[in-house]
């Protein structure tokens, strides 16, 4: 069964402006995930954040994760029309550190 | 360096066919797995690998055989296609199964009639 669930499903914006995706999880995570995934294409890590954690960048991506709300979120700044994409969150827990994906986001950027 | 490549890209098969789907890393990694992927549903787990003949069943696990008799080939058997299987396949490795991203494959695209 799925363990994140994104939030929202779908989101169109402008070149330019910010996009911000959530991802609430139930149980207790080792660490949380984002992927990207371009239409027909495998999925592209793009941040692992570790339960001590509570913010990570890379480059025009923020993370934040709130291990006590069980949320985390995924903050594209800038946003280019080369970032029209999937999202997908995936968390990782138990003993063995199975990665369990959610549904996804669908990110439309219109030039 | 090639990462992690899967064949074949497409298949249609008939019900009650069997295949083998590959998947090869030269990554050195200790971990594999397969994800299945289908619309509305997210990736789902297959099977996993956490090293050469170390296997373990994921979520979705019923009508999928695999095995790990090398570091670099993680091969996925369907034993007697169904239409249910239709779905696009994703191989997966990792440096460990823990705190390590996943590196993917550009995925299996099959079909069930």
């Amino acid at each position: 069964s799925q363990q994140g669930e994104e939030d929202p499903q779908a989101l169109s914006i402008q070149e330019g402006e910010n996009a911000t995706m959530n991802c609430s999880y139930k149980t207790s995570i080792n660490n949380l995930q984002w992927y990207r995934q371009n239409s027909g294409r495998g999925l592209v890590h793009l941040i692992l954040i570790r339960s001590n954690e509570r913010e990570k960048h890379s480059g025009r991506l923020r993370v934040t994760l709130d291990t006590s709300k069980k949320s985390s979120s995924l903050l594209i700044t800038a946003s280019r029309a080369a970032d029209t994409a999937s999202y997908f969150c995936a968390t990782a827990g138990g003993s063995n550190y199975k990665l369990t994906f959610g549904k996804g986001t669908l990110l439309t950027v219109n030039p | 360096n090639a990462g992690v490549t899967q064949t074949p890209k497409f298949q249609v098969l008939k019900t009650g066919q069997s295949m083998t789907l590959q998947c090869a890393q030269d990554m050195n990694h200790e971990y594999m797995s397969w994800y299945r992927q289908d619309p509305g549903m997210g990736l789902r787990l297959i099977h996993y690998s956490v090293g050469a003949g170390i296997t373990d069943q994921g979520e979705v696990p019923n009508g999928y055989n695999v095995s790990r008799s090398t570091t670099e080939d993680f091969p996925l058997r369907l034993l007697s296609a169904a239409p249910s299987q239709t779905s696009v396949y994703f191989c997966a490795s990792s440096y460990s199964s823990r705190n390590s991203p996943l590196h993917f494959g550009n995925g299996t695209r099959l079909t069930v009639t």
